[in-house]
Order: structure tokens, then sequence, then C-alpha cells
């Protein structure tokens, strides 16, 4: 199973600004993946990160909120734009490899916008 | 429409009783696949398994097990002399051939010592 790392794990911002959270896996992948998990919630995907072309983004997720980069197949980023204290989630990268279905999830990063 | 349902929001139990986690899904594909994942209090999310839409088999690893029956869209997941350690959100998760993972809103298990 691919091995997911994210920096950074936890960050506190102030309203207005902008946070990037890396995604790295330890193999290349086919997919890639962004989820927001709001406290005491479930998961919601935000965009499929594709290589080498624009995000596909899911109802209610816009770029120029959430932009996302996937340079090559180990590596994506996404941004959040123009902090408010409804941003404040815990946000996670996924991977999965080519052929099979279940996702790999990274630890996560814990945002908290003030 | 896809769609997972956990209609145990919270669930307690003392340690080394069994509890079974309800899963039911909705979906029109014909292939699809079933996952269950747990997430401790650290975060993390953790695969445990994958069923696909084909293959009704129960599994069995070691303290868990999970019986799927497609007859009444149900996947459970079943914890034989639960542990502390056993304490975590348990979420269910659907994909279908469009590949896009539905979640569960997730089952919240605390085992008590």
């Amino acid at each position: 199973s691919a091995v997911i790392s994210q920096k950074p794990s936890r960050d506190i911002c102030q309203r207005g600004t902008s946070l990037t959270i890396q995604c790295q896996v330890d193999s290349q992948v086919t997919m890639m993946f962004w989820y927001r998990q709001q406290p005491g919630q479930s998961l919601t995907l935000i965009a499929t990160a594709n290589q080498g072309s624009e995000a596909t983004y899911e109802s209610g997720f816009v770029i120029d909120k959430f932009p996302i980069s996937r340079p090559n197949l180990t590596f994506s980023t996404l941004t959040v734009s123009n902090m408010s204290p409804e941003d404040s989630s815990i946000y996670l990268c996924s991977a999965a490899e080519t052929g099979v279905y279940e996702q790999y999830f990274g630890p996560g990063t814990r945002l908290t916008v003030t | 429409a896809q769609k997972v349902t956990q209609a145990q929001t919270e669930i307690s139990v003392v340690e080394k009783e069994d509890v079974t986690l309800d899963c039911v899904y909705e979906t029109r594909d014909t292939t699809y696949y079933l996952f269950w994942y747990k997430q401790p209090p650290s975060g993390e999310l953790v695969f445990l398994i994958r069923r696909n839409s084909f293959d009704e088999q129960n599994e069995i690893s070691g303290r868990y097990s999970w019986n799927f029956q497609k007859s009444t869209s149900s996947f459970n997941f079943t914890i034989t002399a639960s542990q502390v350690v056993d304490s975590a959100v348990y979420f269910c998760a659907l994909r279908t051939s469009y590949d896009k993972v539905i979640f569960g809103p997730g089952t919240s298990l605390s085992v008590i010592p």
C-alpha cells in the first residue's frame, strides 16, 4: 500500500490568508484526491487531482478557493485561499494505485482559522 | 444516487463485548466496491477491508468479521471481544464505476475498560 505524508500536520492561520498543503506519496499513483473533514463530520471530497491537467472539483468547491496542483505522479498540493473560520477543518490527501480500488490516506492537516 | 447510511451515531460497549456496526448502501451500479475505514483519535484513516459487489463471501480477520448481503444492501462489521484500542470512528464507504468514494457519516465506538 502507498505511504502518504502531508505537510504541515497542523496550522493556525488568520482570516484572509492562504495556506498550501503538500501531499507526497512514496510511489507513483494514478489517482490523488483531496478531502475535507469538518469537526465531528464525515469526509467530503473536494476534488480529484489530475496529473498534467486541471483538477476535477465536486459540487460546492471551486478552483479559486481551492486551487490544486499535481505536477507529477507522486505529489500534489491543495491551497485554501482567503480563509475564513468556516474553513477550519482537517484536510486529507488520499491516493489510489492503478488496479487497486481502495484509497490510502495521509495523516491529515488540521487547520484552524482565527 | 449513491448513498451510505450508518444509522448508529455512537456506540458504547464494555471491553470484551462483541459489537456490530451497521452499514446500508444505495447504488444503481451493478459493479461497486465497499470499504470500511477506522479513524482513531490520532485522526489518520486506516483501511480495513474492501468487498467487491460480485463477491458476497463473508470475511474474518482476527477479531474482525464482515457480513456482506446484497439482498439487503448491507455491509456490516463485527468486532468480537472488543478492546479499548478499538475505540475509534468507523466509516463505511462505497465506490462505484465513476471512481468517487462516498463515505457514510461514521459510527463512533467507545470501548470502556
